[in-house]
């Protein structure tokens, strides 16, 4: 089955740490993205890449990295500048190979990072 | 500014009893709206994707509709299994970026 997977489920930061948050797809989408989650807010975008080696920043990059070395991959960090990171984060990739509907994005299961 | 706003922001139902949530937003141009159902703890489930004011999908007892100004999500004759948070979402620029309304949490007891 085609699909996006995010590891770990649960993630633990300690102060001062930089974390890395997994997100695979299947699907043959070019284009993924990360999204933040909080509580009563809608999702914010983070960083998003439309093909290989090529990612942008979204709303709110500040305290983040991202890279796209591969076309199923596009791993996400979360640096020690990041001071406020508990939040649920999800992946989602969309494609224009998707016959049916290149404009939607579809969403792993997402990670929720929280700080000790 | 771009803007999505849904509402109610909590909707609570009997078994059975139809009723509608809504989308409005403010954007300079869209490109799609998106409707999607959230579960606790999980990833958005996507379920419909909308382009054009008349434009109406359904999905078993789920019907999506949109004008120029607000989408419309009906659920009819609901049942316990649609207790979730329903997201609405549009798309404004060709590379992809959604902007996100804040959901509505949406609780059917039996």
């Amino acid at each position: 089955d085609g699909g996006i997977t995010q590891s770990p489920k649960y993630l633990f930061r300690k102060e001062g740490q930089n974390v890395t948050l997994s997100c695979e797809q299947n699907l043959n989408h070019d284009a993924m993205y990360w999204y933040r989650q909080d509580p009563g807010q809608g999702l914010r975008l983070i960083y998003y890449s439309q093909i290989v080696n090529d990612f942008q920043k979204g709303d709110i990059a500040e305290g983040y990295s991202v890279s796209r070395e591969k076309k199923e991959s596009f791993p996400l960090t979360v640096t020690s500048a990041q001071k406020n990171p508990t939040a649920f984060y999800l992946c989602a990739s969309s494609g224009v190979r998707d016959r049916d509907d290149p404009e939607t994005q579809y969403f792993g299961p997402g990670t929720r990072l929280l700080v000790l | 500014e771009d803007q999505v706003t849904q509402s109610p922001e909590a909707l609570r139902l009997q078994e059975g009893e139809s009723s509608s949530l809504n989308c409005s937003y403010t954007v300079s141009g869209l490109r799609g709206l998106f409707w999607y159902r959230q579960d606790p703890g999980k990833g958005p489930e996507f379920l419909f994707t909308l382009y054009s004011a008349g434009e109406e999908k359904e999905k078993e007892r789920l019907k999506a509709t949109l004008t120029k100004k607000e989408s419309f999500l009906h659920i009819t004759a609901p049942k316990p299994e649609d207790s979730a948070t329903y997201l609405c979402a549009v798309k404004t620029d060709s590379w992809g970026k959604l902007q996100f309304g804040a959901g509505t949490q949406v609780v059917v007891t039996p």
